[in-house]
């Protein structure tokens, strides 16, 4: 069956540009989680999703950062006025029941702000 | 707080050289204990799930062990493409967020 996926594999943007980022989970998966992952360190979490709410938003760095989720599947997680810190892997997983259960993770979306 | 905390950093091998990797954490209560593996440029790949001490899981050349304090995943006559980043993650009660080590890269040579 399909996995997570995400789009686009890579993005390069120039500071002080808005982007967008997409994660298509498995289907069913009623769990979703962004995380963010710099270069030799592991995931850090952002933000996990329940349905359609962001059951916990308190990774988000700063009030640049938001993700949505309008009708419980796919989700965008949006940054605006990006900076060079910015740059990163992120990573989108889901679960289909949250907390306790495996998280599947997609190929993560590399950011490159210049 | 909650750390996890993975060693060695890194780890070469020759094909065949069994080891283990170690994974410690510091948690007010585990719901659970994940390892994946990672390759360059992709996504974490999903390895194994353990709940509870004792408990232990095996897959191929690998095998995940769980102490109260401690997770190992020993590496059995290891192969060239064994060679990737193993990271550990926790999740502990009272959140839904996996805490990540900073992973093991190993390399396996031929």
């Amino acid at each position: 069956g399909a996995g997570v996926s995400q789009t686009p594999s890579n993005k390069v943007t120039e500071k002080g540009k808005y982007v967008e980022l997409r994660c298509d989970p498995i289907s069913g998966h009623t769990a979703l989680y962004w995380y963010r992952q710099s270069l030799g360190q592991g995931p850090e979490f952002l933000i996990y999703f329940q349905g359609t709410g962001a059951a916990d938003d308190s990774g988000l760095p700063n009030d640049r950062f938001f993700a949505v989720r309008p009708e419980g599947s796919v989700s965008t997680l949006k940054i605006q006025r990006t900076e060079r810190g910015d740059s990163a892997v992120y990573l989108c997983a889901s679960s289909g029941l949250g907390s306790g259960d495996t998280q599947y993770f997609g190929p993560g979306t590399r950011l490159t702000v210049l | 707080e909650d750390q996890v905390t993975q060693s060695p950093e890194a780890l070469r091998l020759q094909e065949g050289e069994s080891s283990s990797l170690n994974c410690s954490y510091t948690v007010s209560g585990l719901r659970g204990l994940f390892w994946y593996r990672q390759d360059p440029g992709k996504g974490p790949e999903f390895l194994f799930t353990l709940y509870s001490a004792g408990e232990e899981k095996e897959k191929e050349r690998l095998k995940a062990t769980l102490t109260k304090k401690e997770s190992f995943l020993h590496i059995t006559a290891p192969k060239p493409e064994d060679s990737a980043t193993y990271l550990c993650a926790v999740d502990t009660s009272g959140t839904y967020k996996y805490i990540f080590g900073t992973g093991t890269r190993l390399k396996v040579l031929a």
